[in-house]
């Protein structure tokens, strides 16, 4: 049974930093592209950032690019989201998603998502 | 970017209804369009991929069809644990982006 469990999910003050993980488990890890996917509270969804299977391609929303940083380390079956710089903008529930394969296409899967609030 | 605008923004509507939303891209994103369904407090959950493939399990209730800029999803007989936010969401091009989604409540 194919699961993602995010964590790391907290309240940090704006300029701050946090490390969010999503540990994958019941599928072929490195064959397929992994997403972080947020929503505000309140809000619609939002896509954040991708990575391709091998780790070696990333994508960013233009609003994070520069700030965040997606990565994954296939020998743990774990997806990244490091977070410098945080916005009160930045608050939301994130959610870690699996692509169907090797593109960007569909939201496979989805973790439950953690929750981070960026406030003083 | 491409915006992705779904109508209506809300609907009511009795168990065993037809209900559709549309789905509107700002530019051709062919067939490259996905639905979700979100209830409450949960994560998203797949519902139709290239849009007009039913996802493996989903109740066949469930349709999508379109191509362009146009597209329609639709549920033939509405149930109650349908209830809950539907978004549509394009790949044709990054960012990939969502609609604004579609907030379905029984009546």
């Amino acid at each position: 049974e194919m699961q993602l469990l995010e964590s790391g999910g907290g309240l940090v003050q704006p300029g701050g930093s946090l490390r969010l993980s999503c540990a994958a488990s019941g599928f072929t890890f490195n064959t397929f592209a992994m997403s972080w996917v947020r929503q505000a509270p309140g809000k619609g969804l939002e896509w954040v950032s991708a990575v391709s299977g091998r780790g070696d391609t990333t994508y960013y929303v233009d609003s994070v690019r520069g700030r965040f940083t997606i990565s994954r380390d296939n020998s743990k079956n774990t997806l990244y989201l490091q977070m410098t710089s945080l916005r009160a903008e930045d608050t939301a529930v994130y959610f870690c998603a699996k692509f169907r394969g090797y593109s960007l296409k569909d939201f496979h899967f989805w973790g439950q998502g953690t929750r981070v609030t960026v406030s003083s | 970017d491409i915006q992705m605008t779904q109508s209506p923004p809300a609907l009511s509507a009795s168990v065993g209804d037809r209900v559709s939303i549309t789905c509107q891209a700002s530019e051709d994103v062919q067939n490259y369009l996905n639905w979700y369904h979100q209830r409450p407090g949960k994560a998203p959950k797949l519902l139709i991929y290239d849009a007009s493939n039913l996802e493996k399990g989903v109740p066949s209730r469930f349709s999508g069809s379109g191509s362009g800029t146009d597209f329609t999803f639709t549920i033939t007989s509405l149930q109650p644990e349908d209830l809950g936010t539907f978004y549509c969401q394009q790949y044709s091009g990054l960012p990939l982006t969502f609609g604004q989604g579609t907030t379905l409540d029984l009546k």
